[in-house]
């Protein structure tokens, strides 16, 4: 959607070999998200950022790393591809952690297969 | 374990009928949202309840929250084809301020 990109939107990778995942946002909001989605698992939180250099790990971090150098963009790195990261992976936004009345706004999604 | 569990995982319907989608957990929730997700896009807001008990009306979707505010249920009335898609739904723990999503529901309708 408006406001938030993803890139690659597709990747096909090997095991064993690092992988970086863009997210793009001109929205100025402070908050970024990392989810991974697979099936009957829903969405669970990877890593997030509530400002510059300011990260946390989420629910499922093992193997997955991110920096946010600038408001804008936050990186997801898989520093040696395992194919159980095979998934599709989303970023969000949001503009306070305060979500009573915001909810998030994701990204279109990266399809990420590792062979 | 599943913290919000959403029931039932697939529902296949004719157009023109009712549904309901619920949404239960043992854990209290400061707000829950539910989101629809189309194929190869993103997730995308419908609705924020806060409050217990909390009735929201979206043509024709309903949301409701529990007094207790630990489950929550989507109506839809009339389904048409456009409403095909996945429902999720996702509640903010009071202690992290962070969403955290049922599983989703898929939702087909068929003209």
């Amino acid at each position: 959607d408006a406001g938030i990109t993803q890139s690659p939107r597709h990747k096909v990778t090997e095991t064993g070999t690092p992988v970086t995942l863009r997210c793009h946002q001109t929205e100025n909001h402070r908050y970024m998200y990392w989810y991974r989605q697979d099936p009957g698992h829903g969405l669970r939180l990877i890593h997030y950022s509530y400002g510059v250099k300011d990260t946390d790990k989420g629910e499922v971090s093992d193997g997955y790393s991110v920096s946010r150098s600038k408001t804008e963009d936050f990186l997801l790195t898989l520093e040696s591809a395992t194919s159980s990261q095979t998934s599709v992976y989303f970023c969000a936004i949001s503009r306070q952690g305060d979500l009573s009345n915001n909810g998030y706004t994701f990204g279109s999604g990266t399809r990420l297969t590792v062979v | 374990t599943q913290l919000l569990e959403q029931s039932p995982q697939f529902l296949s319907i004719q157009e023109g009928e009712n549904l309901t989608v619920y949404c239960n957990s043992s854990s209290v929730f400061s707000s829950l949202q539910w989101y629809r997700q189309e194929p190869g896009e993103g997730p995308v807001l419908l609705v924020t309840v806060v409050t217990g008990g909390e009735v929201k009306k979206l043509k024709r979707l309903t949301f409701q929250f529990g007094d207790a505010r630990k489950d929550s249920s989507l109506h839809i009335t009339a389904a048409q084809p456009g409403d095909t898609g996945l429902y999720l739904c996702a509640g903010v723990r009071s202690n992290t301020g962070k969403l955290i999503f049922g599983q989703g529901t898929t939702l087909q309708v068929k003209p």
